[in-house]
């Protein structure tokens, strides 16, 4: 089983400022990485898939990057909605694993 | 526009077994593009993948489930279900469906917005 360790555990942060959230494989999942993000009291949404697509509706301050072992989120500047935990999931290797997340939060 | 929702007892008894139904409207499980799938939160902690339903019918489970866990379609009702047998306080936790996108090796969205099961002894 892959093992996905994400860094840091808590990222505090002030609106307008860029958020860097990093997942790590324990083997290489190539691309095969997705980014969630779940707001308080809400199911998951997807953000990115393929290590750098965007999902349907999710604003361009949000991007991905990484391939192998390495991936970072990164959002740009940001808005107050964008507040919430992260986890990113590998789709490489069965079975699929998430990472234990990122909490994003106010500072 | 796909929508998931779960639906099902959010109370079950200890060794007993727990089923839930999520039903998909805005499009039809038998898309042979998509996964159904089943994943857990417990209270406060992270996600764990269970398992689903690939377009031709075949299912994969997460191992760690030990054989407990079963997901079945229902195309008549464009619905999907999963069963866990023998459940214990661990299986405390959110329930969510989702479609998986990506054919044999999946991502995921949209989500339902999940059922809570608490396991009582």
């Amino acid at each position: 089983e892959i093992v996905l360790t994400q860094s840091p555990g808590i990222l505090s942060l002030s609106p307008g400022e860029r958020a860097t959230l990093s997942c790590r494989a324990s083997q290489s999942v190539g691309t095969s990485l997705a980014w969630y993000q779940q707001r308080p009291g809400q199911a998951p949404r997807l953000v990115i898939y393929g290590a750098s697509s965007r999902a349907n509706g999710i604003p361009d301050r949000f991007s991905g990057s990484g391939s192998g072992t390495d991936f970072t989120l990164t959002i740009s500047r940001l808005e107050p909605e964008d507040f919430a935990v992260f986890y990113c999931q590998q789709y490489g290797s069965k079975p699929y694993t998430f990472g234990q997340g990122t909490k994003l939060e106010i500072k | 526009q796909l929508q998931l929702q779960e639906s099902g007892p959010g109370l079950v008894k200890s060794s007993e077994t727990l089923s839930l139904t999520c039903t998909v409207s805005g499009g039809s499980i038998t898309n042979s593009n998509y996964y159904w799938g089943w994943i857990r939160q417990p209270p406060g902690k992270g996600l764990e993948w269970i398992g689903g339903l690939y377009y031709d019918g075949s299912a994969y489970y997460n191992p760690s489930l030990k054989s407990r866990a079963t997901i079945s379609p229902d195309t008549s009702s464009n619905q999907f279900s999963l069963k866990l047998t023998s459940v214990t306080a661990a299986d405390t936790a959110f329930y969510y469906c989702a479609r998986g996108i990506g054919g044999r090796y999946v991502w995921l969205g949209p989500w339902g917005q999940g059922a809570v099961v608490t396991v009582s002894s």
